[in-house]
């Protein structure tokens, strides 16, 4: 069965900084990998996703992950933090199959300075 | 607007009870997924159904059940409350199953139930 770690449950970064929140995964075959961004009080809303092809990802709001096949490695990464961007942040996992099912990490919160 | 649409929002209740959560999925999505979140267990996948049929469970307690429709909108039955299964639940669906389409879940804003 696949699964994701995310090690940590807080960052905390300053206005303008760079972003980087880790994901590691676990998967005997390729791996399908999703960010899913929480904002308060709202349900998750997908971030970016990578499934084949092209190893650094965009996604909405400025964000990127590169997936590296040697790291088992998605982290997320945002050059320059905005106070907008205080909101959960989870990585997931799935693999192709019918019977395969979203496995999300932990969640990890970020929290942006002034 | 992800699409999906849950009712209650909001729901105050008595141990003991039973409520029942429901979800409407996006236009054209066979699959609907259901979350409980709170504080100290975190996202917890609790069951997924696929065009009417249960296609995956998860940590879903007994007291617990759900089902699909034939319209396809899904229902998450909760009794014998207990203080506990206080959390936000959420609804998510997708267009199928598994894959790269699988994984691309559209959440709907969550029922926050309150067991007092």
């Amino acid at each position: 069965a696949q699964s994701v770690t995310q090690l940590g449950s807080h960052v905390s970064v300053s206005e303008g900084a760079l972003v980087l929140l880790r994901c590691n995964y676990s998967s005997s075959v390729p791996p399908y990998l999703f960010w899913y961004v929480q904002y308060p009080n709202q349900g998750l809303q997908l971030l970016l996703k990578y499934t084949t092809g092209a190893t650094l990802v965009k996604g909405i709001n400025g964000f990127e992950a590169e997936f590296k096949k040697s790291e088992t490695s998605f982290h997320l990464t945002k050059p320059s933090a905005h106070m907008s961007d205080a909101a959960e942040y989870f990585c997931a996992v799935s693999v192709s199959g019918a019977n395969s099912k979203l496995t999300f990490g932990k969640g990890i919160t970020l929290s942006v300075r002034p | 607007d992800s699409g999906v649409t849950q009712t209650p929002k909001h729901l105050i209740t008595a141990t003991g009870q039973r409520v029942t959560l429901r979800c409407s999925p996006r236009s054209g999505d066979l699959s609907v997924y259901w979350y409980q979140q709170s504080l100290d267990q975190g996202l917890q996948f609790l069951i997924q159904y696929y065009n009417g049929e249960e296609r995956a469970k998860g940590n879903i307690l007994e007291r617990f059940s759900a089902q699909q429709f034939p319209d396809l909108h899904s229902e998450l039955n909760l009794s014998s409350l207990e203080l506990g299964d206080s959390a936000l639940y959420f609804c998510a669906s997708s267009v199928g199953t598994g894959g790269p389409r699988g994984g691309e879940l559209f959440f709907g804003e969550g029922s926050r139930l309150t067991v007092l």
